[in-house]
């Protein structure tokens, strides 16, 4: 079965400071891969994906993350962040193409000390 | 555009009684899903609808839970009785179609808390 590990639980930054966030996935097939967001108060929304292509991906707000298909990663990555990336981070993954299941990691909780 | 509606936005009930939870999703998508978030988790999909069909309920505790999307277009969740361990924040979604390219879009959530 699929599984998604985000060990980190809470990561604290100081402004300006660089950011990576750690995902693995564990699933040896073709693999389609996400990085969600909850911002304090917000909806869960798509930060960026990765299906193809490629392999260092850019979303939105400055973030990237990068696919390495032989780590079984996919890390999201922010060269500077600001106070307000102060969020909840998830890592998810679907296996099939052609169904939207995807399962998600636990989560990191950012926080960023102004 | 009008994003996800869900309501309530919170409940609190005791253990063995009944909620339910309701889902608008946004207009035009024909896929829509019902996730659990136990704090600390990330969501877990509980099931997922295809227009009116269901196309994956298999972590839907079955003896419990229930879901319907009669006409195709809003969304239905109910436990029944409910038990503490599914205090947990409930989570619609919506996309335009099933394909995993097409973005799911979530709405702000239901919180249960079970006494």
């Amino acid at each position: 079965a699929q599984s998604v590990s985000q060990h980190n639980h809470h990561v604290i930054l100081s402004e300006a400071a660089s950011l990576e966030l750690g995902c693995n996935y564990s699933y040896g097939g073709t693999v389609n891969l996400f990085w969600y967001v909850q911002y304090p108060g917000q909806h869960l929304q798509l930060l960026l994906k990765y299906f193809s292509g490629d392999p260092l991906v850019k979303g939105i707000k400055g973030f990237e993350a990068e696919f390495i298909k032989s780590k079984f990663s996919f890390n999201l990555r922010k060269p500077s962040v600001q106070w307000s990336d102060t969020a909840e981070y998830f890592c998810a993954v679907n296996a099939d193409s052609s169904a939207s299941k995807i399962i998600f990691g636990s989560g990191t909780r950012l926080s960023i000390r102004p | 555009e009008a994003g996800v509606a869900q309501s309530p936005r919170y409940k609190i009930i005791e253990k063995r009684q009944s909620v339910a939870f309701w889902c608008n999703p946004i207009s035009g998508h024909a896929t829509l899903y019902w996730y659990q978030q136990i704090l600390g988790q990330g969501p877990k999909l509980l099931i997922q609808f295809q227009n009116n069909g269901v196309v994956d309920d298999s972590q839907l505790p079955k003896d419990r839970f229930s879901a319907e999307r009669l006409k195709g277009v809003d969304s239905t969740l109910k436990i029944q009785p409910a038990k503490l361990e599914d205090s947990a924040v409930y989570l619609c979604a919506s996309s335009l179609d099933r394909a995993a390219y097409n973005e799911q879009f979530f709405g702000p959530g239901t919180r249960l808390t079970v006494l």
